[in-house]
């Protein structure tokens, strides 16, 4: 099945601990994307990727970081989480051609104390 | 890229049709129509698209208007599931990385 999978699906830290989300897709997509979701902003993206080796930053990409060494896989790094950083956080991916629909993950819920 | 308008809410009785409307009227003819839909904190689902031509698939219809103004997403029979905000967005061909800009969407519930 055709899926993009995030872990954690939640996770309860303290600030400063570092943490990683993974993201994995299976479709051999080469756009990858993070977005972030709060209340009455709605989704914000924070970095994306256009393929290995190649990522950039997105509209809100401070206190994160990302790395893109293989193509399936695209995980979120906070160094130093804040509390500003509590969140829902969704991961996508779509194939390079630019009208192709984006395929999100079931979301990751982290809470930062 | 063009900006969409949707109402906020809408009902529909389960096993009917849920006829979800969009209005686009400054789309250009490169951009296509995107239908989403997020059921409550999960990740946004893919529905279906299409840039002229009426376009179905197994979760639904894409109606759009000959001037491409507007649109209607179709439901044929929905279930209790289909309950969640659905986002009309339109975007270019080339969007290239261009972040997908979810609005306010349509709240649909379905009721039994």
């Amino acid at each position: 099945e055709a899926q993009v999978t995030q872990n954690p699906r939640y996770l309860i830290t303290v600030t400063g601990k570092k943490l990683t989300v993974t993201c994995s897709q299976n479709m051999n997509h080469e756009y990858m994307s993070w977005y972030r979701q709060d209340p009455g902003l709605g989704l914000r993206q924070i970095y994306y990727s256009m393929n290995v080796e190649v990522t950039d930053k997105g509209d809100v990409p401070e206190g994160y970081k990302v790395s893109r060494k293989e193509k399936r896989n695209f995980p979120l790094i906070l160094e130093s989480p804040s509390p500003n950083q509590t969140s829902l956080y969704f991961c996508a991916s779509r194939q390079r051609e630019g009208s192709q629909p984006q395929h999100f993950g079931d979301g990751t819920r982290l809470s930062i104390l | 890229d063009a900006k969409t308008t949707q109402p906020t809410s809408m009902d529909c009785a389960e096993g009917r049709a849920a006829n979800l409307p969009c209005n686009h009227s400054t789309i250009s003819g490169n951009e296509y129509v995107y239908w989403y839909r997020q059921i409550h904190s999960q990740g946004p689902q893919y529905i279906i698209h299409g840039l002229k031509n009426n376009e179905t698939n197994e979760m639904a219809s894409l109606i759009i208007t000959e001037d491409r103004k507007s649109s209607t997403l179709i439901l044929p029979h929905a279930t209790l599931r289909d309950t969640a905000v659905y986002y009309c967005i339109v975007r270019p061909r080339n969007s290239g990385n261009t972040p997908l800009v979810f609005g306010k969407g349509t709240r649909l519930s379905v009721i039994a």
